[in-house]
């Protein structure tokens, strides 16, 4: 059971938008950044989006993040085939005193 | 361009132990917290164990504490994980990650991973 709750899977057609919510409490997500990380099947994760809304240089604006209270979305618009791909959110637990990541989410493009 | 590249990984039998070595280069590793996540086999990742600059300052997820230990060389561009007393659960692909300047958990740099498995 993850610290952050994030649907198990999302779906759309080529060109539509999707939206991945990732839950947490005051101790996480209320009280520190949020970012993201998209996992394509068989690589390392990459950073997509931190500081709850701001991109890497080289991640396209397709990509957006947002924070409101105890709760994160990330967007992806304009959907593509190459978009399939598990993508997490994760933020630092200040109770915890530890990193924890959210279940992931399998994004598949229909 | 910043790259980690984690080594180590092997098959141990339960209740053993392993240390798992990160390489830096491209980037001024003293500068950056490091991390170590992982990945069970099908299952979603896990952050394991971050370390600041110096480290003079380490955090673990509950799991291991008491049985894993981060550490770093910054003469050596070098980060490793010490695992005792391994279990079944922690059979993973082991990332190696840089942390972004000024966070202690955006992790930015990647490695593709060493694995480890642990045999009852």
């Amino acid at each position: 059971q993850s610290v952050l709750t994030q649907p198990p899977s999302v779906s759309a057609a080529p060109g539509q938008k999707v939206t991945i919510s990732c839950s947490g409490s005051s101790s996480n997500i209320g009280n520190n950044y949020v970012s993201w990380y998209q996992q394509l099947p068989r690589t390392a994760p990459k950073l997509l989006i931190y500081d709850n809304n701001k991109r890497p240089s080289g991640i396209p604006d397709r990509f957006s993040g947002s924070k409101s209270g105890t709760s994160a979305t990330l967007g992806i618009t304009g959907l593509q085939t190459g978009d399939e791909a598990d993508y997490y959110c994760g933020t630092w637990d200040s109770s915890l005193s530890a990193g924890v990541f959210g279940g992931g989410t399998k994004v598949t493009v229909l | 361009e910043a790259q980690v590249v984690e080594s180590g990984g092997g098959l141990v039998q339960r209740g053993g132990s392993l240390r798992l070595s990160c390489a830096a280069s491209e980037f001024t590793f003293s500068r950056h917290w490091m991390s170590w996540v992982r990945q069970a086999p099908g299952k979603g990742l896990e952050w394991v164990a971050n370390i600041n600059q110096d480290g003079s300052e380490e955090n673990y997820v509950d799991s291991v504490k008491g049985r894993f230990t981060i550490s770093r060389d910054n003469a050596k561009n070098s980060l490793y994980l010490q695992m005792n007393n391994l279990r079944a659960e922690d059979t993973a692909v082991y990332h190696c990650a840089r942390v972004r300047p000024a966070a202690i958990f955006v992790m930015d740099v990647w490695g593709q991973g060493t694995t480890v498995t642990v045999s009852s």
